[in-house]
């Protein structure tokens, strides 16, 4: 059971939009940045977003990231068949001092 | 080229030790800090172990807490993890990550390419 909440899957076709959410507490996500993380197959994982909305350098700008309040959201658009992947939200956790992952976010393009 | 290359993966006994390594090469080792995070195998990432810069901050997952000590060395821009007492649940590939600041806090940008570690009699 993770301390942050990502659903299982999500879906969409190519061109279009998919929105991934995780949702946690205020001792997480409330007070802290929010990374992104994309691990596509068979491949070590790769920051998309960090401090909630910044995207690293190479990164581009069909992703997106925000936060409210205990939830933060990934944005894709343009969905590309080479963005299929798991996508993973994490944070520090104040109370447990402790980095917290989402349970992760299959994505299909279909 | 930022890169981090992990070593001292393999098969273990329930109960034996193990050491991991991680080579950082391509910024300022000691400046950042660092992680340990694994993926059991088809499981989610989870979080090990964080050291800050200076090795003044250390926390664990409560998980591995009291059989896992992480270490680093920035003479020799080597992040270490000590395996004790290990477990057929530590069975994973271990990542090593770079924060994006001198705090393990912060978001990781850099992962190595993870080395294998089996528990099995």
């Amino acid at each position: 059971q993770s301390v942050l909440t990502q659903p299982p899957s999500v879906s969409a076709a190519p061109g279009q939009k998919v929105t991934i959410s995780c949702s946690g507490s205020s001792s997480n996500i409330e007070n802290n940045y929010v990374s992104w993380y994309q691990q596509l197959p068979g491949t070590a994982p790769k920051l998309l977003i960090d401090d909630n909305n910044k995207r690293p350098s190479g990164i581009p700008d069909r992703f997106s990231g925000s936060k409210s309040g205990t939830s933060a959201t990934l944005g894709i658009t343009g969905l590309q068949t080479g963005d299929e992947a798991d996508y993973y939200c994490g944070t520090w956790d104040s109370s447990l001092s402790a980095v917290v992952f989402g349970g992760g976010t299959k994505l299909t393009v279909l | 080229e930022v890169q981090l290359v992990e070593s001292g993966g393999g098969l273990v006994q329930p109960g034996r030790s193990l050491r991991l390594s991680c080579a950082a090469s391509g910024f300022t080792f000691e400046d950042f800090a660092m992680h340990w995070v694994r993926q059991a195998p088809g499981k989610g990432l989870e979080w090990v172990s964080g050291i800050n810069w200076n090795s003044g901050s250390i926390d664990y997952a409560d998980s591995v807490k009291g059989r896992f000590t992480i270490s680093r060395d920035n003479a020799k821009n080597s992040l270490y993890l000590q395996m004790n007492s290990l477990r057929a649940e530590d069975t994973a590939l271990y990542y090593c990550t770079k924060a994006t600041g001198r705090y393990h806090h912060y978001g990781m940008d850099v992962w190595g390419q993870g080395t294998t570690v089996t528990v099995s009699s």
